[in-house]
């Protein structure tokens, strides 16, 4: 089956800097790749996520960027904000089926 | 209203003791999942289901059964809970035409 590896698993920013996280997968026939936020004490949220039709999606501070023959894909947040801090999951899946995700990231965004 | 609902969204219950949780949505969606998610291990699948008639093991369903009462409602019922299922337990939904799940809130389980 598939197996989601994510880094790092935490992750402090000053206010205003990037971050990046970065995730591999493994089943070449996973195709869609969607990244979750999950604040405190809620269910994770869909930001982004991308197709592997496309090597690269933005959305607004948000971008997530696919390299399938690396197998692997990236979520690069800019001009952090405090709101920001929270746990962020990527997962992989094939066609529309199930997801397979990664044991998360925590980010912590110091004002 | 939210579009998943989960109830309980916490409970306390002893080993041994049979609970069950339950899941509504009104997305319309026809596939259901449950996720269990313990701190460190990500979100593990349980159980889906891609419709009312339709019943599939995930990752980790030892231990765990669910039931698909209609289109919109998902039960997971723990038969003889132990402290090592003690985690917090989401349930999600999606459309079979695109991949996307939307979670619901989340029920916090303890098992003493």
């Amino acid at each position: 089956g598939e197996n989601v590896e994510q880094h790092p698993s935490t992750l402090s920013v000053q206010e205003g800097d990037s971050a990046v996280i970065k995730c591999t997968y493994s089943d070449s026939a996973s195709n869609y790749f969607p990244w979750y936020k999950q604040e405190l004490g809620k269910g994770p949220q869909l930001i982004i996520d991308i197709r592997s039709n496309v090597g690269e999606k933005k959305d607004q501070r948000i971008a997530v960027t696919l390299n399938k023959t690396a197998k692997h894909f990236s979520l690069h947040i800019t001009e952090t904000q405090p709101e920001d801090s929270a746990v962020y999951f990527c997962a992989a899946g094939a066609g529309y089926s199930t997801l397979t995700f990664g044991k998360g990231t925590m980010l912590l965004v110091s004002p | 209203d939210a579009d998943v609902t989960q109830t309980p969204r916490n409970r306390i219950t002893k080993t041994g003791k049979r609970i069950m949780l339950e899941c509504s949505q009104t997305k319309g969606h026809d596939r259901m999942y449950w996720y269990r998610q313990d701190p460190g291990l990500g979100l593990r699948l349980i159980y889906y289901s891609f419709d009312v008639k339709d019943i599939n093991k995930g990752e980790i369903s030892d231990g765990y059964s669910v039931s698909r009462q209609a289109q919109a409602k998902f039960s997971l019922s723990l038969e003889s809970a132990i402290p090592n299922q003690t985690a917090l337990y989401f349930c999600a939904t999606s459309d079979f035409s695109k991949g996307t799940q939307y979670f619901g809130p989340g029920t916090r389980l303890l098992v003493l």
